[in-house]
């Protein structure tokens, strides 16, 4: 278990609809990271929060918003759902910056959320 | 760009052979870090190892074992005596330090590895 927790756990719900996926990091970690994993995309990076502020962005479509919480939960919004937004989306959280060591801070990963539009 | 190669789609053995799973990665950064991550069929992410790119020493882990080669930019993984269990599907992953507390993981397509009876 590594302490990122993700609901729900799966979510089926139909095109053009809009669904809402929460994480909550693992106490003490202020960085959170949503992953998405599609059969065609594969696995990649989607956005990165630390502290309540937007800080890396990847491949997020324009449907697709996240935020994170003062209590640094974080929600990934997916709106205007298309057939090909079904994937695993996983939640990601980290220590903050300078105590990982080495210049990185270990990602770790939640059990993800599968998201089936039909 | 950052991009993480995994030419093998698919790999199937029978149980006890050793298989070596290829990563090979492209990055300009002079630091970065490599990773190996494991998805059993249940779906979640396992960590398995990271590796600096100031360490070039190779390192095992019981049956597990990985050769990084920065000269070949490689970072491959081999599992000794496979088991059933270890049928899942692989990825390796690349990051680039973290700036101002940006970081994120390029993933490779992963290979599915299936161990068989």
């Amino acid at each position: 278990d590594s302490g990122v927790t993700q609901t729900p756990k799966h979510l089926i719900t139909a095109t053009g609809q809009r669904v809402t996926l929460r994480c909550s990091p693992r106490s003490g970690d202020l960085s959170v990271y949503w992953y998405q994993q599609s059969l065609d995309q594969g696995l990649q990076f989607l956005i990165q929060y630390y502290n309540g502020e937007e800080r890396a962005k990847g491949n997020i479509l324009e449907r697709f918003s996240a935020q994170q919480f003062p209590d640094l939960h974080s929600e990934l919004n997916l709106s205007s759902l298309e057939l090909g937004d079904s994937a695993l989306y996983f939640c990601a959280s980290s220590s903050p910056p300078g105590t990982g060591g080495a210049g990185y801070n270990e990602q770790f990963f939640g059990p993800g959320t599968r998201l089936t539009v039909l | 760009a950052q991009k993480v190669t995994q030419a093998q789609t698919e790999i199937s053995v029978v149980e006890k052979e050793d298989v070596t799973l290829d990563c090979v990665y492209e990055t300009r950064d002079t630091t970065y870090y490599l990773f190996w991550y494991k998805q059993p069929p249940s779906g979640e992410l396992v960590f398995l190892i990271r590796r600096n790119s100031f360490d070039e020493q190779n390192e095992i882990s019981g049956r597990y074992s990985w050769n990084f080669q920065k000269s070949t930019s490689s970072f491959n993984f081999t599992i000794t005596a496979s088991q059933v269990v270890d049928s899942a599907v692989y990825f390796c992953a690349l990051s680039e330090p973290s700036f101002q507390g940006a970081q994120k993981l390029v993933f490779g397509q992963g290979t599915r590895l299936t161990i068989n009876p």
